[in-house]
């Protein structure tokens, strides 16, 4: 069965640090990823995706993240971090071109940025 | 966006109530999940339908049931709520269209249910 490996699962940083969460996957095929993010009391959002095509994927909120598939993996990054990137990031993996979205969630990395 | 509702954002049963968690979303999409979020464990899928009376178990089904009437709402039954059953509940509903692994999940705000 697919897994995912969050290995930080907490990180603290200062502001203006700059940001880098891991994300390994176990499934050696066509895969679909995912960066969700949890805020303080808010709902599971989409940060980033991939699918195919530029293994350097954008989002929002200046987050990025580079797939890498001779390492099975796909981590998060950002130069430049703000108190308000406080919160919990969850990686997530399907197995291209199913029938449903089953997502595989990794077990998430708590981020707090002091100010 | 799709907008997805839970029914409540707190819930305190007692063992061995029956409890109902309602989801409901707007915008009449065929797939919907059930996920528990407990911490240093992620999210966990319960059990997703793909459509109307059609319910699939995910990978943590036992001590759960579904039920799915209606295309926009997607129930999760604890038949005899049991305190290992306490955690954050989120139902997510996915955008439409092929293949649908492709898709953004939209994630309700989540019940935080506690089973004393």
């Amino acid at each position: 069965a697919q897994s995912v490996s969050q290995h930080n699962h907490h990180v603290i940083l200062s502001e203006a640090a700059s940001l880098e969460l891991g994300c390994n996957y176990s499934y050696g095929g066509t895969v679909n990823l995912f960066w969700y993010v949890q805020y303080p009391g808010q709902h599971l959002q989409l940060l980033l995706k991939y699918f195919s095509g530029d293994p350097l994927v954008k989002g929002i909120k200046g987050f990025e993240a580079e797939f890498i598939k001779s390492k099975f993996s796909f981590n998060l990054r950002k130069p430049s971090v703000q108190w308000s990137d406080t919160a919990e990031y969850f990686c997530a993996v399907n197995e291209g071109n199913t029938g449903f979205q089953k997502l595989v969630f990794g077990t998430g990395t708590r981020l707090l940025v002091s100010p | 966006d799709v907008k997805v509702t839970q029914s409540s954002r707190y819930l305190v049963k007692r063992t061995g109530e029956k409890v109902f968690l309602e989801c409901v979303q707007d915008m009449d999409h065929e797939n919907m999940f059930w996920y528990r979020q407990d911490p240093g464990l992620g999210l966990r899928l319960i059990y997703f339908s793909y459509d109307v009376k059609m319910k699939e178990k995910g990978d943590i089904p036992e001590g759960y049931s579904v039920s799915r009437e209606k295309k926009e709402r997607f129930s999760l039954i604890l038949e005899s709520a049991s305190t290992n059953q306490t955690s954050m509940y989120l139902c997510a509903s996915p955008t439409s269209g092929r293949p649908s692994s492709y898709n953004e999940q939209f994630f309700g705000p989540g019940t935080r249910l506690t089973v004393l």
